[in-house]
């Protein structure tokens, strides 16, 4: 089974801070992918990757960057995080063909608190 | 831009009843169908799919697709404790991600 790793686990700042959520996966999936989750609206998605280097826009990207610096490692960046920000962050990966059929593996997730 | 809806939002079943959850889209082009299963405190995992029309079973779940009228839905059957669960579908079209309905909250009470 895919193995997804997220740190940090917990994180918590203050508005107008910095943060990065770091997520590594070691299956050499070529698609990586973040979502948030608050109750009432299930999992949005933010960000996804098909491979290094390639971004693509999900649908809830404002305020959020993201960065695939190789196969296994996909980073959030919120660079002036806001109240609004909290929430409960899953990195996902999986092995999609040109059809992007294929089960998503997720990571235990980050429970980020902007204060 | 895609819309998926699930019904109903929470239900407390008994052990050993049946039960069925609802997922409703709005892109008829939509082509694979997921339900993703989140236990408290847990990652989302994938519980089954399906791409084509009709029913497909696995143990006490089963899918039934109705693409005509933009609807899926997951049944269980004989629900037990380790059932409870948030229940998440899924769908998926044009190479794009997945897009997550809201979820539905199931209680399996003893």
């Amino acid at each position: 089974e895919a193995a997804v790793t997220q740190s940090p686990r917990n994180k918590v700042t203050v508005t107008g801070g910095n943060v990065t959520l770091s997520c590594r996966q070691t299956n050499s999936h070529n698609y990586m992918y973040w979502y948030r989750q608050d109750t009432g609206h299930g999992l949005r998605l933010i960000h996804y990757s098909y491979g290094a280097g390639n971004l693509q826009i999900g649908d809830v990207p404002d305020g959020y960057k993201a960065t695939r610096t190789t196969q296994e490692d996909f980073f959030l960046l919120l660079e002036l995080a806001s109240p609004s920000q909290t929430s409960l962050y899953f990195c996902a990966s999986s092995d999609a063909g040109t059809n992007n059929y294929a089960e998503q593996f997720f990571g235990p997730g980050t429970r980020l608190t902007v204060l | 831009q895609q819309n998926v809806q699930q019904s109903p939002e929470s239900l407390i079943v008994p052990e050993g009843a049946r039960t069925s959850l609802n997922c409703t889209f709005s892109d008829s082009a939509s082509q694979y169908f997921w339900w993703y299963r989140q236990h408290s405190g847990k990652a989302p995992k994938a519980l089954m799919s399906i791409f084509s029309n009709g029913e497909k079973e696995e143990g006490r779940f089963t899918i039934h697709l109705n693409k005509a009228s933009l609807h899926f839905s997951l049944h269980i059957r004989d629900s037990q404790p380790s059932d409870s669960a948030l229940y998440l579908c899924a769908v998926q079209w044009g190479g794009r991600a997945l897009i997550f309905g809201t979820g539905t909250t199931v209680s399996v009470s003893p």
